[in-house]
């Protein structure tokens, strides 16, 4: 069975740019969660979508944003790019069940780097 | 505040030795537990995970966590370590009421000497 999948692998902006960041849960999933890990630290939640609708956020500014599709695919995307947006961003998806036993599995990553 | 604290940030053992990494929580309320590893450059793969019950709980590749209420702690231990085991390991906690929003330490970074 295919994993979570994400694209593009990696990515290079400049300050000030915006990008798109694409992700595909495993099959019969229908919940998705974005997190940004910064170099030598743990993953941070960004946001959590479940059946389209935006369950939970984490403490992360305006710039972020995110949607999920019919299909349960999602996008995350961040305006105004800054130097500290330079992470390797994750997807997580799970079945969407909520609470805590909600146990979630995790893409390869897409590596930002902003110039 | 919920958090975990991973004490060590690097750990060194020799091939063939045990291994235990360190994991404590801070949550009010019974905290569902995982441990997840990661390799370089790839993404975070689920080794293990608490919910209730047995607190000795077995993982993939010949991993163990063991559950300790009054000490907040939540180990993860394997009696012989392969030289494939080299990875940045992270635990994580899920608070029960916040879907699967997981918090995370911020990781053990382990080498395996040959």
């Amino acid at each position: 069975d295919a994993g979570v999948t994400q694209s593009p692998t990696h990515l290079i902006k400049t300050r000030g740019q915006q990008v798109t960041l694409r992700c595909s849960p495993i099959s019969g999933h229908k919940s998705v969660s974005w997190y940004q890990q910064v170099l030598g630290q743990g993953p941070q939640f960004i946001f959590q979508y479940y059946e389209k609708e935006e369950r939970g956020r984490g403490n992360f500014p305006d710039r972020f944003s995110a949607r999920q599709f019919p299909n349960y695919s999602s996008e995350l995307n961040v305006n105004a790019l800054l130097l500290g947006d330079s992470a390797l961003y994750l997807c997580a998806s799970s079945l969407g069940t909520g609470g805590g036993t909600d146990t979630q599995y995790f893409g390869p990553g897409t590596r930002l780097t902003v110039l | 505040a919920q958090s975990v604290t991973q004490p060590d940030i690097h750990i060194t053992v020799s091939e063939g030795a045990s291994l235990e990494l360190r994991c404590n929580y801070s949550y009010g309320a019974t905290p569902y537990l995982f441990w997840y590893v990661q390799s370089p450059g790839q993404g975070l793969q689920l080794l293990l995970k608490y919910f209730s019950g047995d607190t000795l709980v077995q993982g993939i590749k010949g991993f163990e966590a063991e559950f300790k209420r009054s000490q907040s702690s939540f180990n993860l231990r394997k009696p012989s370590v392969h030289w494939s085991d080299a990875a940045e390991y992270f635990c994580a906690v899920a608070p029960y009421n916040q879907g699967g929003k997981l918090i995370f330490g911020q990781g053990t970074e382990l080498s395996v000497k040959p």
